[in-house]
C-alpha cells in the first residue's frame, strides 16, 4: 500500500518570502500522480499542482513549483512571493495510474505568512 | 462550471438521528468519491463510483454507512443511525474517468452528532 508522510505540521513564512513544504511517499509503482492540495479555513479542498511521475520536468503553476525527486520518492512544494492568502493548511496526495483510483492524503502542514 | 456541490453546508443533529449528505458532480465527470476528514484520521477515502456503480466501498466504516448514485448527476452518503463518533467534514469528489483524472473537490459538509 502507497503512503504519503509530512513530516512538518507547522511551518511559517515571512510574506514575499519562499518557503517550501517537503513530502516523501512510498509506493512500489513506477507510475503514478502526484497532487498538492490547498486547505484555507474554509475548508474547501483546492487543487494546487500535479505532478506526473513520467514526466521529469517539475510541474509549474504560477507562484507554486514542486521539486520531484522520483529516486528520493520526494514531492516538495516550492511557494514563491508568499502571500497573506497562501495561509492554509496543504495536504500532498499520491494517486495510483489505475483508473479512478483514490488519493492516499498526508497529514497535512499548517503554513502561516506573517505580515 | 459550477464545482461540485454539496448540500447541506452544514449538519447538526442527535445521536441515533438519519442524516442524508448529498453531492452533485462536475457535469461530464464520471467518478465520483466520498472522503472523510477528521483531526484523528486526516482525510480518508469512504467510497467511490464510476459511471454510477460503487467500485471500491472498503472504507465505509460500518453497516450504518451506505451510499448511493441512482444518476449521473447526483449521490447520497445516509448514516443511520447516527453517533457522536461520525462527527467530521465529508468531502466529494468528482473526476473524468481514465489515468490522468485529477479529483476535484466540493465545500464538504461539516457534520456535528450530539
Amino acid at each position: 500500500a502507497q503512503t504519503v508522510t509530512q513530516s512538518q505540521p507547522e511551518m511559517s513564512v515571512q510574506e514575499a518570502e519562499t518557503v517550501t513544504l517537503s513530502c516523501t511517499y512510498d509506493t512500489s509503482e513506477s507510475d503514478y500522480y502526484l497532487f498538492w492540495y490547498k486547505q484555507p479555513p474554509s475548508r474547501q479542498m483546492i487543487l494546487v499542482i500535479r505532478q506526473e511521475a513520467y514526466k521529469q520536468q517539475n510541474a509549474t503553476e504560477n507562484r507554486f513549483s514542486v521539486n520531484f525527486q522520483k529516486a528520493a520518492k520526494s514531492f516538495s512544494l516550492k511557494i514563491s512571493d508568499s502571500q497573506l492568502g497562501d495561509a492554509a493548511m496543504y495536504f500532498c496526495a499520491y494517486r495510483s495510474p489505475r483508473a479512478n483510483s483514490k488519493l492516499t492524503f498526508g497529514k497535512g502542514i499548517t503554513l502561516s505568512v506573517r505580515p | 462550471d459550477a464545482g461540485v456541490i454539496q448540500s447541506p453546508r452544514h449538519e447538526v443533529t442527535e445521536m441515533g438521528q438519519e442524516v442524508t449528505l448529498r453531492c452533485k458532480p462536475i457535469s461530464g465527470h464520471n467518478s465520483l468519491f466520498w472522503y472523510r476528514q477528521t483531526m484523528m484520521r486526516g482525510l480518508e477515502l469512504l467510497i467511490y463510483f464510476n459511471n454510477n456503480v460503487p467500485i471500491d466501498d472498503s472504507g465505509m466504516p460500518e453497516d450504518r454507512f451506505s451510499a448511493k448514485m441512482p444518476n449521473a448527476s447526483f449521490s447520497t452518503l445516509k448514516i443511520q443511525p447516527s453517533e457522536p463518533r461520525d462527527s467530521a467534514v465529508y468531502f466529494c469528489a468528482s473526476s473524468l474517468a481514465g489515468r490522468g483524472g485529477t479529483q476535484y473537490f466540493g465545500p464538504g459538509t461539516r457534520l456535528l452528532v450530539l
